[in-house]
């Protein structure tokens, strides 16, 4: 069974504050991470991806990988109300015909 | 990023009737597709993936007669829910996926299904 582990939240944080949200996962022949958010009612948007162990940037958000401790891991910088939605890391292993496993989900809540 | 679309966005009917859902790539072609179902509060899950110019593969569970799919060109996969009923409204959502690399997949709007 390969799985993808979130804390369900809500992890709630004070406008302007960093959010961090974290993920494990099971396979170890997982090869691409993504996050995607999702608001509710709506499909999932892709936030960013990372393959490498270390960081990866992209404006407020940063994706940190370390594939020996099988965690990836989102930062949201400078937290907006507008951030809140529910954030779905996802877990891509070429074994499995590039199906992604999803989490559960953690549901973010950024308080004004 | 790519845009993936669907049509339609909300769909009611009534028990017994089949429905179908388009997913249209819009700027890019995918030869894979793939298919989920999410209901409220839970994670999105896969049903099948769909393979332009070949069968769909579906995952355990899933009644391939039931929802069946088609993948006839480069730009668009359909799913037919044939005779609906109420436990099968849900939300579902199509993905298409841009081979390479890192092998993205790009989710459309989705189609909220509701069977009275």
């Amino acid at each position: 069974q390969k799985e993808v582990e979130q804390n369900s939240g809500p992890l709630s944080v004070p406008e302007g504050a960093i959010a961090s949200l974290n993920c494990t996962y099971s396979d170890r022949g997982s090869q691409s991470f993504f996050w995607y958010r999702q608001y509710s009612g709506k499909s999932p948007e892709l936030i960013m991806f990372i393959y490498s162990n270390g960081d990866k940037e992209d404006g407020r958000f940063t994706a940190q990988l370390n594939k020996a401790s099988q965690y990836v891991s989102l930062l949201i910088r400078d937290s907006q109300p507008s951030d809140s939605a529910t954030y779905l890391c996802a877990v891509l292993s070429m074994e499995y015909g590039n199906k992604l496993v999803f989490g559960a989900g953690t549901i973010l809540r950024v308080k004004s | 990023g790519a845009v993936v679309s669907q049509h339609p966005s909300r769909v009611i009917c009534k028990s017994g009737t089949s429905v179908k859902i388009e997913c249209r790539s819009l700027d890019f072609q995918a030869t894979t597709m793939f298919w989920y179902r999410q209901f409220p509060k839970q994670s999105l899950m896969l049903m099948a993936t769909s393979n332009e110019g070949s069968k769909a593969t579906y995952e355990q569970g899933v009644e391939k007669d039931k929802f069946l799919i088609n993948h006839a060109s480069l730009t668009l996969s359909t799913l037919t829910v044939t005779s609906a009923h109420p436990e099968d409204s849900s939300f579902y959502i199509c993905s298409a996926l841009i081979a390479g690399a890192y092998n993205e997949q790009f989710f459309g709007p989705g189609t909220r299904l509701t069977v009275l």
